[in-house]
């Protein structure tokens, strides 16, 4: 099993349209799980982190289910300007390590 | 917020030659950084560790003489691509945070084209 797992997408959705990313992860020492964005060509920025009292920043609502190992996020009211790779990044314990997965690619259609 | 700059952007070399890659955290001290290699349409892979003043540990696979990696100060961790052939064409991006588990600041990355 891999270590960060996600659907590689990719995901086209009409502007306007909510949209839902999974993950699991494997390593259930893991502390930390963060959700990044990447656009083509350009480094991976930070998105949000996940907690597990669930998280929301603005249209994005990340969510961590500890016992299943397993991480979403939610965009609502999707824009065009979200268009890009959504990466799911786990730390394990202790670490200042990150393992990305590979990556959901969202485009967003006028 | 924390900024981490890497230099250069891009690079086009000759075969067979050596490129040396910048990786400097602007306004916080770095005793680890990562260096991540992207090829298209891939994941980034964790190519190495960089410890300041010690060895940097690679991740299984890399060649540990073929990317040379150094890491001086607290502030600068330089990646070196010794002898590149064209399968080293890849997008190189490095990474730092400030403490365990906290979120990581990345380089722009370097795009590495070689001829």
């Amino acid at each position: 099993r891999k270590e960060v797992e996600q659907d590689p997408g990719p995901f086209n959705v009409p502007e306007g349209a909510t949209v839902a990313f999974n993950c699991t992860y494997s390593n259930s020492a893991s502390q930390s799980f963060f959700w990044y964005r990447q656009d083509c060509r350009k480094e991976p920025k930070l998105l949000m982190s996940v907690y597990s009292s669930g998280n929301e920043d603005g249209r994005f609502t990340a969510q961590l289910n500890r016992a299943s190992q397993y991480i979403s996020l939610l965009i609502r009211d999707s824009k065009l300007s979200d268009s890009a790779t959504y990466l799911c990044v786990v730390s394990g314990a202790g670490s200042y390590q990150l393992t990305f997965g590979k990556g959901t690619k969202l485009s967003v259609i006028p | 917020g924390a900024v981490v700059s890497q230099h250069p952007s891009r690079v086009i070399c000759k075969s067979g030659t050596s490129v040396k890659i910048e990786c400097r955290s602007l306004d916080f001290q770095a005793t680890t950084m990562f260096w991540y290699r992207q090829f298209p349409k891939q994941s980034l892979m964790l190519m190495a560790t960089s410890n300041e003043g010690s060895k940097a540990t690679y991740e299984q696979g890399v060649e540990k003489d073929k990317f040379l990696i150094n890491h001086a100060s607290l502030t600068l961790s330089t990646l070196t691509v010794t002898s590149a052939h064209p399968e080293d064409s890849s997008f190189y991006i490095c990474s730092a945070s400030r403490a365990t588990n906290e979120k990581l600041f990345f380089g722009s990355g370097t795009q590495l084209s070689v001829l």
